[in-house]
C-alpha cells in the first residue's frame, strides 16, 4: 500500500506567479488536510477535505483555494505568490476526521 | 482560536537520560495526536490519546492526556540517537475537527 504522493516535491516560483500542489490520499482515506510548514515552525492548518466538502478552513488568505476530487486526490492552490508563501507544503490523510494523519513528504516551494 | 502551547521548545539530552514534554490546549479537546518529525522529514504519526487520563506506552515513550483534555505530556526514558527530531502535539477540536499542531519540542541528544 502506497503511502501519502505529493507533487511536485520541489518548485521554484517567481512573486505573483500561481502555483497548483497536488496530493494522492492512501487508498480509503476519504479525509485530507493541508498544511503549512515555515521552517522552525509547527504545521499551520490550511484546509480540511472531507468526502469531497470542505470541512475547514484555516486562516490564510483567499489567494489559497483547494479542491477534492472524486477520487480523494486534492490540488492546494496558491494565487499571487509572496516571498512569504515559501515553506514546505504537507498533504495529510486520515480514514475518517477523527483519526491520525498519515503526512506525504510535502511540497518545498521556493517563491523568489 | 484554538491555541496549542508547547515546552520546552528545545531539549538537549544526555544519552540514556529521560525527558518529558509538555502540551496544553486553550480549549478542551476531542483527542490529541503525537507526532514526530526528524531534520528534513515530514511528521509521522507516533499515538493518540482520546479518554480524559488516559495513558499509552510505545517502549520507552508514555503519552498521558489529562483529565480536562486540554494538556498532554510525552515522556521518553533512556534516551537514545534514535530520538533525535522534533516533536509536535496536536489537538482536535470536537466542533469543528480542525487538528492544530503545537510549536513542537526540539530534541537532541549527546552521546
Amino acid at each position: 500500500d502506497t503511502g501519502v504522493t505529493q507533487s511536485p516535491t520541489h518548485l521554484i516560483k517567481t512573486r505573483g506567479q500561481q502555483v497548483t500542489l497536488r496530493c494522492s490520499p492512501i487508498s480509503g482515506h476519504k479525509s485530507v488536510s493541508w498544511y503549512q510548514q515555515v521552517l522552525g515552525q509547527g504545521p499551520q492548518f490550511i484546509f480540511q477535505y472531507y468526502e469531497k466538502e470542505e470541512r475547514g478552513r484555516g486562516n490564510f488568505p483567499d489567494r489559497f483555494s483547494a479542491r477534492q476530487f472524486p477520487n480523494y486526490s486534492s490540488e492546494l492552490n496558491v494565487n499571487a505568490l509572496l516571498l512569504g508563501d515559501s515553506a514546505l507544503y504537507l498533504c495529510a490523510s486520515s480514514p475518517d476526521l477523527n483519526y491520525g494523519y498519515t503526512f506525504g513528504s510535502g511540497t518545498r516551494l521556493t517563491v523568489v | 482560536g484554538q491555541q496549542v502551547m508547547q515546552i520546552p521548545q528545545y531539549q538537549h539530552v544526555q544519552e540514556g537520560e529521560d525527558f518529558t514534554t509538555y502540551c496544553n490546549s486553550s480549549t478542551t479537546l476531542s483527542n490529541i495526536q503525537w507526532y514526530k518529525q526528524r531534520p528534513g522529514g515530514h511528521p509521522v504519526f507516533l499515538i493518540q490519546l482520546v479518554k480524559s487520563g488516559e495513558v499509552k506506552k510505545q517502549k520507552r515513550l508514555t503519552f498521558q492526556f489529562g483529565e480536562a483534555k486540554k494538556n498532554s505530556s510525552l515522556h521518553i526514558t533512556a534516551t537514545q540517537t534514535t530520538d533525535v527530531g522534533t516533536y509536535f502535539c496536536a489537538g482536535l477540536r470536537s466542533n469543528d475537527y480542525k487538528l492544530s499542531f503545537g510549536a513542537g519540542t526540539t530534541v537532541t541528544v549527546r552521546a
